[in-house]
């Protein structure tokens, strides 16, 4: 079982759908969780950190982490053309620099 | 966050060879990691570029394979030598100024190996 599961869509919504990508993870030592995107050709952007379990909101993006379930969402509302991309989740264990990624979500949000 | 460039962007090498890629950032940050992300695959930590002193590579990694230096406090290289087609792959380099749990990342060097 690999570390961080993501599936790899890819992902076609609607402008104005709510999108919902998510990450399975195995190791419990894992505490920080992120949320990258990565528009084609360019370097991966952070989005969005959380710490532990729980909602953290910015904008139109809200980030949740159930550590119960070892699984992490990233929720999208109102989605626009311009959040096509592929979205990364990344994790770590506290004090730690090294991110485990997921294999990322390509998403395409069609006007 | 931070301003970094890379360079080559691309390059289209020969088996056998040898390139090195530089990242640049426009402030001084505390960490700067070099990281690989192969088609269809998560990106993967290469190694911890530490400045005045030898990287830290991650398991699967080796020093002979991927020499990094880091002269300063805004710039690194990571050599990637005695290519083969294996190696096609995006090589990124990225910074963090919080210990490494904020990380921003370079544009990516796209690399071909024929």
């Amino acid at each position: 079982q690999k570390e961080v599961e993501q599936d790899p869509g890819p992902l076609s919504v609607p402008e104005g759908a709510i999108v919902s990508l998510n990450c399975t993870y195995s190791n419990s030592a894992f505490q920080y969780f992120m949320w990258y995107r990565q528009y084609s050709r360019k370097g991966p952007e952070l989005l969005m950190y959380t710490y532990s379990s729980g909602n953290k909101e910015d904008g139109r993006f809200t980030a949740q982490v159930d550590k119960s379930s070892k699984y992490i969402s990233l929720f999208i509302r109102d989605s626009q053309p311009s959040d096509s991309a592929t979205y990364l989740c990344a994790m770590t264990g506290a004090g730690s620099y090294q991110l485990t990624f997921g294999k990322g979500t390509k998403l395409s949000v069609i006007p | 966050s931070a301003v970094i460039s890379q360079k080559p962007s691309r390059d289209i090498c020969q088996r056998g060879t040898s390139l090195t890629i530089q990242c640049q950032v426009d402030s001084q940050v505390t960490m700067m990691f070099w990281y690989r992300q192969q088609p269809g695959q998560s990106l993967t930590l290469i190694a911890t570029a530490n400045q005045g002193s030898e990287a830290t590579y991650e398991s699967g990694f080796v020093i002979d394979k991927f020499p990094i230096s880091r002269p300063n406090l805004t710039f690194s290289t990571l050599t990637v030598s005695n290519m083969s087609p294996e190696d096609s792959s995006i090589y990124l380099c990225s910074v963090s100024f919080s210990g490494g749990l904020e990380q921003f990342f370079g544009p990516g060097t796209r690399l071909t190996v024929l």
